[in-house]
C-alpha cells in the first residue's frame, strides 16, 4: 500500500528563516510525486512534479528535491503570504494496481513578519 | 477559463438525506477524482475515472456512487447521508500522469 508521511505537521518561521519540509513515502513504481500548496478554503493548487531520484524544481523562494525514499520543500527567505499546507502526494504505477494520487496529511507552515 | 467547477460550495443534510455533488471541467481533461478531506487527515480519494463510461473505487469509496457519462462531468451521489460524511470534498481532473486540478470545494455537514 502506497504511503506518504509528511513532518513537521506544524512550522512557524519568521519571516526570512529558511527551513524545509519533508515528504518520506512508498510507492511500487513510482511514477511522479508531486507538491501543492492549500490555503484555507481553497482547493490545492499544482507547485511541482518530480519524476526521479535526484531531480529538483524551483519557483520562486520553493526547491523541491526528490531521492527514492523522500522528498524536501525547501523554503528559502520566506515572506508571509507564504503561509499555507504544504501537501506532497505520490503517483505509483497504476497497472500495479496502485491507486491515482496518494496525499500526506500536509505541513501547516506559518511565516510570522 | 473556468477549469474545475463545483457545485454546491456548502450544504447541510439531514442524517439521511441524499444528494449529489456536481463536478464539471472544461479542459477536456480524462481522468477525472472525487477526494474527501477531514481536518488534519489530508485527502482521501472516494472515487475516480479515466474516461467516460469508466470508474474505479479509491480508498474510501463506502456510501458514495459516482457516474461519468460525459468527458466534461462527474457526480457524486450520497445515498442516505450519515454524521460520518461531513467533510469538504474536491473534485480535480487531469491528464494522464500530469498534475491534477481542483475545484474549490464542497462544504457538506451532515446533522
Amino acid at each position: 500500500e502506497d504511503q506518504v508521511t509528511q513532518s513537521p505537521e506544524a512550522l512557524r518561521l519568521q519571516e526570512g528563516e529558511s527551513s524545509s519540509l519533508n515528504c518520506s513515502y512508498t510507492v511500487s513504481g513510482l511514477r511522479g510525486l508531486f507538491w501543492y500548496r492549500q490555503d484555507p478554503g481553497k482547493g490545492p493548487e499544482f507547485l511541482f512534479t518530480l519524476y526521479s531520484a535526484g531531480e529538483e524544481k524551483e519557483k520562486e523562494r520553493l526547491k523541491a528535491t526528490l531521492t527514492k525514499k523522500e522528498s524536501f520543500l525547501h523554503i528559502t527567505a520566506p515572506k508571509p503570504e507564504d503561509s499555507a499546507t504544504y501537501l506532497c502526494a505520490v503517483q505509483g504505477d497504476l497497472t500495479a494496481g496502485n491507486t491515482p494520487l496518494v496525499f500526506g496529511k500536509g505541513t501547516r507552515l506559518s511565516v510570522i513578519a | 477559463n473556468a477549469g474545475v467547477t463545483q457545485t454546491p460550495k456548502f450544504r447541510i443534510l439531514k442524517i439521511g438525506q441524499s444528494m449529489t455533488l456536481q463536478c464539471t471541467q472544461d479542459m477536456n481533461h480524462n481522468y477525472m477524482y472525487w477526494y474527501r478531506q477531514d481536518p488534519g487527515m489530508g485527502l482521501k480519494l472516494i472515487y475516480y475515472s479515466v474516461g467516460a463510461g469508466i470508474t474505479d473505487k479509491g480508498e474510501v469509496p463506502n456510501g458514495y456512487n459516482v457516474s461519468r457519462s460525459t468527458t466534461e462531468d462527474f457526480p457524486l451521489r450520497l445515498e442516505l447521508a450519515a454524521p460520518s460524511q461531513t467533510s469538504v470534498y474536491f473534485c480535480a481532473s487531469s491528464y494522464p500522469k500530469e498534475k491534477l486540478f481542483f475545484g474549490s470545494g464542497t462544504q457538506l455537514s451532515v446533522l
